[in-house]
Formats: C-alpha cells, sequence, structure tokens
C-alpha cells in the first residue's frame, strides 16, 4: 500500500497565524483528499485535490480559510488560515488505493491553536 | 438520525477475549465497508475493506456485513493490548472518485487489559 508521510506531526500555533501541512505520497495518485478528526466526532472530508485543478470543497469549507495546493501526483499541501481555537484539531491526508483495497491516511497533523 | 452510528465505548476487556465492534447505517446504498484501526496519535490505519454482505477473515479479525439490517461488525479473536486503539467504521456506496460520499462512524475506544 501507499506510504503518505505527513509534516509536521503537529504544532501550537498562535490565533490569526497560518499553518501549511504537508502531504508526499511514495506513488503517483490522481486524487488526494484532506480530513479534519475533531474530538470525538467523526473524520470529516474538507475537500479533494486533484493535480492540475481547483480543490473541491465540501458544504462548511472554504478554500480563503483552508487553500490547498497540488502541485504534482504525489505532493499536496493544506494551510489553515487566520487560526482560531476552533481550528484545533487532527488534519489527515489519505489517498485512494484501488478498488479492492480501501482508502490509505497519513499520520496526521495536531494542531493546536492557543 | 445520523448516516452512520457507531457506540463510542469506551469498551475495556481482558486479554484473550472476543471483541465485537458494531455500526449500524441508515443509507441502503452503501456497499462498500471499511474498519480502520487509529492508535493514539496516529492516522487511521486500514484493517479490513469488504464489498457488499458476508463475511471476511483476516488472521485474528473477522468483518462482518448485514445489508438487510444495515448493520457492519468487526470481531476480534484473542484479542491482545496491542489491539488497544480507536476502531472507526467507514462506508459508500460508490467506490472511487471523491471521497465525499465515504461516512465515518465516531470510532469506538477499545481497551485490553493484560
Amino acid at each position: 500500500s501507499a506510504v503518505i508521510s505527513q509534516k509536521p506531526s503537529r504544532d501550537i500555533c498562535q490565533r490569526g497565524t497560518s499553518l501549511t501541512i504537508q502531504c508526499q505520497v511514495d506513488s503517483q495518485v490522481t486524487m488526494m483528499f484532506w480530513y479534519r478528526q475533531q474530538p470525538g466526532q467523526s473524520l470529516t472530508l474538507i475537500a479533494t485535490a486533484n493535480q492540475g485543478s481547483e480543490a473541491t470543497y465540501e458544504s462548511g469549507f472554504v478554500i480563503d480559510k483552508f487553500p490547498i495546493s497540488r502541485p504534482n501526483l504525489t505532493f499536496s499541501t493544506l494551510t489553515v488560515s487566520n487560526m482560531s481555537p476552533e481550528d484545533s484539531s487532527i488534519y489527515l491526508c489519505s489517498v485512494d488505493q484501488g478498488s479492492g483495497y480501501g482508502y490509505t491516511f497519513g499520520s496526521g497533523t495536531r494542531l493546536t491553536v492557543v | 438520525q445520523k448516516e452512520v452510528e457507531q457506540d463510542p465505548g469506551p469498551l475495556s476487556v481482558p486479554e484473550g477475549a472476543i471483541v465485537s465492534l458494531n455500526c449500524t447505517y441508515s443509507n441502503s446504498a452503501f456497499q462498500y465497508f471499511m474498519w480502520y484501526r487509529q492508535y493514539s496519535r496516529k492516522g487511521p490505519e486500514l484493517l479490513m475493506y469488504t464489498y457488499s454482505s458476508g463475511n471476511k477473515e483476516d488472521g485474528r479479525f473477522t468483518a462482518q456485513v448485514d445489508k438487510s439490517s444495515k448493520y457492519i461488525s468487526l470481531f476480534i479473536r484473542d484479542s491482545q493490548p496491542s489491539d488497544s486503539a480507536t476502531y472507526l467504521c467507514a462506508m459508500t456506496a460508490n467506490y472511487g472518485g471523491s471521497q465525499g460520499n465515504l461516512i465515518f462512524g465516531k470510532g469506538t475506544k477499545l481497551s485490553v487489559k493484560p
């Protein structure tokens, strides 16, 4: 299965600042996905990132707050902008392994906003 | 009613016990079902992936899907302390493409005591 490296693994940030999270995959994938996991809540899809096109955002998530880049088939970044304490969460990237193999997740970025 | 319901636990069992983890769902269109294991401060790790109804076994793990009852289960035999983690169910009607229709349960926290 694909190996996903996600950086940073954790960070503590001041409110009003921005943090960029990187996701590197060891194989080429068409789509990469960004999730948020809040304490006691289900994983929630933020957006889908296709190489060469604008990311597609789920309801409740906007590009100004969560800009995404997808410069090639193995890499993507998610930026959490103008952070507030409510953005404290775990952020995860994911890729599709193909039918029969499910979806693989990175190890996550634990973000705390103070 | 939420699309996917999962008892959050916590569930505590002695080492060697058989563990049963369950999810119910409301959308009869779901046909791809996944179980993930998530250790503390780690990303979700795919354990089992099944299509439609039936059973699938992998070592000490067995996944069952009963589409008529909209009920899925994960059984862990001879549970070990290393199985202590949060277990997430996930499901979708259409595999591939956008993950916007991949729905997760909130996860069940399992503790296996030596």
